[in-house]
């Protein structure tokens, strides 16, 4: 148990309808992200915040997508207007940088939001 | 632009002999190598890395091994075990910013499925 937790594990929805996905990072992580992974492909890096504060996003974040962190703690990925391709598993990930030595390099990640669009 | 790559999409291996499985990469600012073992339908499980400064890092059962001038990292798991099957994941970071004391985004390949016989 990494301590990352993501919410819904699994949901199914139509075409065009909006999802939202939560993430709670683990506590005292100030970095979080998001990523993708689709089948037979390795995770894809979609977003990162530090803080409270979203530092990039990747060219595969269309418009349709939105992350949040408004407290710096947990985090939401809207998806808007759904479309089949959105189909994917949605990855959280969380870092607490500034730690000396490599512990502060490791990555943790959630167990997934599986995204099935109909 | 696959930028980390695991050319061997699956390794077969008998219980208690050596897996050894492979990555090349080709992005030269990439300083920080991960390996992730990741089972269906759960998120990545951090499983061991290693930094540019070095060329061997061990803990366990796993090794890891990297080859900066051949750009090839390798998972060595002595002995392997039936529950290490699963799909491996190499990734790599580069720092964010000139410091170095923080790593960012991960760039994942594509996984190789290793699955060990009893």
């Amino acid at each position: 148990d990494t301590g990352v937790s993501q919410d819904p594990r699994h949901k199914i929805t139509k075409r065009g309808q909006n999802v939202t996905f939560r993430c709670d990072p683990i506590s005292e992580h100030n970095r979080l992200y998001w990523y993708r992974q689709t089948l037979g492909q390795g995770p894809e890096f979609l977003t990162y915040f530090q803080n409270e504060a979203q530092l990039e996003k990747s060219r595969l974040l269309s418009d349709r997508f939105s992350a949040e962190r408004p407290k710096g703690s947990f985090s939401t990925l809207e998806i808007q207007r759904t479309e089949q391709g959105d189909s994917a598993m949605y990855l959280c990930a969380s870092q607490r940088i500034g730690l000396r030595g490599s512990s502060g390099n490791t990555i943790y990640f959630g167990e997934g939001s599986w995204l099935t669009v109909v | 632009d696959q930028q980390v790559k695991q050319n061997s999409p699956s390794l077969s291996v008998q219980e208690g002999r050596i897996s050894i499985l492979n990555c090349d990469y080709t992005n030269s600012m990439f300083d920080y190598f991960l390996w992730y073992k990741k089972y269906p339908a759960e998120g990545p499980t951090f499983l061991i890395s290693i930094s540019s400064i070095k060329d061997k890092n061990e803990d366990g059962r796993f090794t890891v091994f990297l080859n900066k001038s051949a750009k090839h990292l390798s998972l060595h798991i002595v002995p392997s075990q039936p529950g290490d099957s699963a799909v491996y994941f190499c990734a790599a970071s580069s720092p964010f910013n000139a410091g170095g004391t923080s790593y960012g985004k991960l760039t994942f390949g594509q996984g190789t499925i290793l699955t060990v016989h009893p």
